[in-house]
């Protein structure tokens, strides 16, 4: 059964500050991994996307994040956190771009100023 | 390009009631999934449609909720009769095929009085 952990369920960073969010995924064939964000009331938008090929996907808003198949993970950067950044991140795995995605529990993000 | 519309977006009732929630996906999308999103979790697929028909329904509590699609374009989720643990986020998502990403709504939030 596929599976997402985030280990950190809340994070503070000032703003202007670097950002690393943590995913390690369980599969058993070559994920599809995503990075949804979601602001209070809304729903979730997709921040970047792998499938295959380079490791290091850029997406939007400034995000980047590296697939690192030994160890499971699919961490989300961003070299500077803007105050808008503020939100629930999710970390999703599937056999598909949109075919039964598993959803981490999210980490909530709080950019100080 | 509209997004994906959802309504209501907030419904209280009582427990043992009954409620509906209606969801409009991206034009031309046909592929169709409701989730769940209990506080402080990640969204959880309840169903998914191909045009008019379930690809997936195995995490749908069948004795209390049910979903139709019927010309393959907008879908609604009911659930009858409604339990406490029902309280949550309802999301609705589009996607073109199963090998794009979803497209979110913006999610009815219910509570069960």
């Amino acid at each position: 059964a596929q599976s997402v952990t985030q280990p950190d369920i809340h994070i503070t960073v000032s703003e202007g500050a670097s950002l690393e969010l943590r995913c390690n995924y369980s599969y058993g064939a070559t994920p599809y991994l995503f990075w949804y964000v979601q602001s209070p009331g809304q729903g979730l938008q997709l921040l970047l996307k792998y499938f295959s090929g380079d490791t290091l996907v850029q997406g939007i808003k400034g995000f980047e994040a590296e697939f690192k198949r030994s160890q499971s993970s699919f961490n989300l950067r961003k070299p500077s956190v803007h105050w808008s950044d503020a939100a629930e991140y999710f970390c999703a795995v599937g056999p598909a771009a949109a075919s039964k995605l598993t959803f981490g529990t999210g980490t909530r993000l709080q950019v100080t100023l | 390009e509209a997004g994906v519309a959802q309504s209501p977006r907030y419904k209280i009732i009582e427990k043992r009631q009954s409620v509906a929630f209606w969801c409009n996906p991206i034009s031309g999308h046909a592929t169709l999934y409701w989730y769940q999103q209990i506080l402080g979790q990640g969204p959880k697929l309840l169903i998914q449609f191909q045009n008019n028909g379930v690809v997936d329904d195995s995490q749908l509590p069948k004795d209390r909720f049910s979903a139709e699609r019927l010309k393959g374009v907008d879908s609604t989720l009911k659930i009858q009769p409604a339990k406490l643990e029902d309280s949550a986020v309802y999301l609705c998502a589009s996607s073109p095929d199963t090998n794009q990403p979803q497209h979110f709504g913006d999610g009815t939030r219910l509570s069960i009085l």
